[in-house]
């Protein structure tokens, strides 16, 4: 399958401050970028969905100047955790597709500790 | 109703057994499926896709897609303890506006006795 990276793999910041992490498509154009947050034994909760050139698409209750996403390039998104809170603190996913229709792929993970 | 839902775990088989999860989602006009495994502390992987109704193989997966029903489901033969995992399910649907979504189910844990 195609190879998505995600950096940084963890990262521990404190309180009041913003955290951003980068998805990368290695090996394909990304048209769509999704992020995902995910809590201990639960499944994925989409966030948002990325679309190069254009702003993001937030679910309902994501709140948009809290996590900033930008598509600028059709290999590269960036999520950025603005005023970082312990609550905050989750595993965020995000995962690639060439086009609308077919298979996502996802990167490593980012696990976030807000202390 | 949930948009994605899979059958409540967890799943326990013998090694060397089917293994059979069960997923179902809400929109109409969704138009791809997939089933990704995760491992704890892990992300998904991709397992397989499906697009149009009926059974889709590979190895040991098999992918099973009914429209009318709204209903897609996964078996795994002669599993594996080191099939032991979290499956997903998740679906492509289109958004009223533009573009898609893909939404996953709660996924199902299932456990391979050796």
């Amino acid at each position: 399958g195609a190879v998505v990276s995600q950096h940084p793999s963890r990262v521990i910041c404190k309180s009041g401050t913003s955290v951003k992490i980068e998805c990368r498509s290695l090996d394909f154009q990304a048209t769509t970028m999704f992020w995902y947050r995910q809590f201990p034994k639960k499944s994925l909760m989409l966030m948002a969905t990325s679309n190069e050139g254009s702003k993001a698409t937030y679910e309902q209750g994501v709140e948009k100047d809290k996590f900033l996403i930008n598509h600028a390039s059709l290999t590269l998104s960036t999520l950025t955790v603005t005023s970082a809170h312990p609550e905050d603190s989750s595993f965020y996913i995000c995962s690639a597709r060439y086009d609308s229709l077919t298979e996502a792929f996802f990167g490593q993970g980012t696990r976030l500790t807000v202390v | 109703q949930k948009e994605v839902e899979q059958n409540s775990g967890p799943l326990s088989v013998p090694e060397g057994a089917i293994a059979s999860l069960n997923c179902t989602y809400s929109d109409r006009v969704s138009q791809s499926f997939f089933w990704y495994r995760q491992y704890s502390g892990k992300s998904p992987e991709l397992i397989m896709s499906i697009y149009s109704n009926g059974d889709k193989e590979d190895g040991r997966f098999t992918a099973q897609l009914n429209k009318a029903s709204q209903y897609v489901s996964l078996l795994i033969r002669d599993s594996q303890p080191s099939d032991s995992a979290t499956y997903l399910c998740a679906v492509n649907s289109p958004r009223e506006t533009s573009g898609s979504r893909l939404t996953f189910g709660e996924g199902t844990q299932l456990t391979v006795n050796p």
